[in-house]
């Protein structure tokens, strides 16, 4: 397995909805990533977990919220969101190093209403 | 700091052209090097990487060389076909306390048939 999967495929929330993205890859990676991207905009980094812990979070609003449950799993919790914040997110995975390159999922589409 | 230049785009060129993307970057130590692909409405796909100076990283008729002397990692094909129409993005990896990876503005490709 090859893949880096992510559900839902598209999402449309209320700025007072709660909901989550979730990411999940059976590769054996050790690193998981959350990618915000911007129409015709490189990714920009939003979360780094290395085994299991968050090491990098890139001075996020504090309404987006990560976890992640154990190796293969990550989700991305939304609460509060604002219409700026519509944009694909994009989950990858790599070995523990990085240096072999990423592995990304096809994203999310959100839409903030 | 880090950072990635690539030629603004979009280009344009005609089936079976010759393609260059240019890309140049700056890093202290030796970041690894990477092209990304993304078609329309999909998340990146990992498309060459090299690890160290003068490596040549090559996949689907794509080529780049890792030239530390001109810090620069160009993007070449022989030959584009319609299929390769997408956004190309140039990347780096370096270790910051967490593998982050710093991608470029991104470069549209448009091949007529």
């Amino acid at each position: 397995d090859t893949e880096v999967t992510q559900t839902p495929k598209h999402l449309v929330m209320g700025m007072t909805n709660k909901k989550s993205l979730k990411c999940e890859q059976h590769m054996g990676h050790r690193a998981m990533y959350w990618y915000k991207q911007k129409a015709k905009k490189p990714p920009e980094l939003m979360f780094v977990y290395s085994y299991e812990k968050l090491s990098i979070n890139e001075s996020v609003p504090s309404r987006f919220s990560p976890e992640c449950p154990n190796s293969s799993l990550l989700n991305l919790h939304l609460h509060a969101l604002q219409p700026e914040d519509s944009a694909l997110y994009l989950c990858a995975s790599s070995q523990s190093t990085g240096r072999d390159g990423y592995t990304f999922g096809s994203g999310t589409r959100l839409t903030v209403v | 700091g880090n950072s990635v230049t690539q030629m603004e785009g979009p280009v344009t060129l005609s089936e079976e052209a010759f393609l260059t993307i240019n890309c140049t970057y700056t890093a202290t130590g030796y970041p690894s090097l990477f092209w990304y692909v993304q078609y329309p409405g999909e998340g990146l796909q990992l498309l060459l990487k090299a690890t160290k100076a003068d490596d040549k990283g090559s996949n689907k008729g794509f080529e780049a060389t890792y030239r530390k002397e001109t810090t620069s990692f160009h993007l070449e094909k022989g030959s584009v076909q319609v299929s390769d129409s997408a956004v190309y993005f140039c990347a780096l990896s370096r270790n910051t306390g967490g593998f982050k990876t710093i991608f470029g503005a991104g470069t549209r490709l448009f091949v007529k048939a």
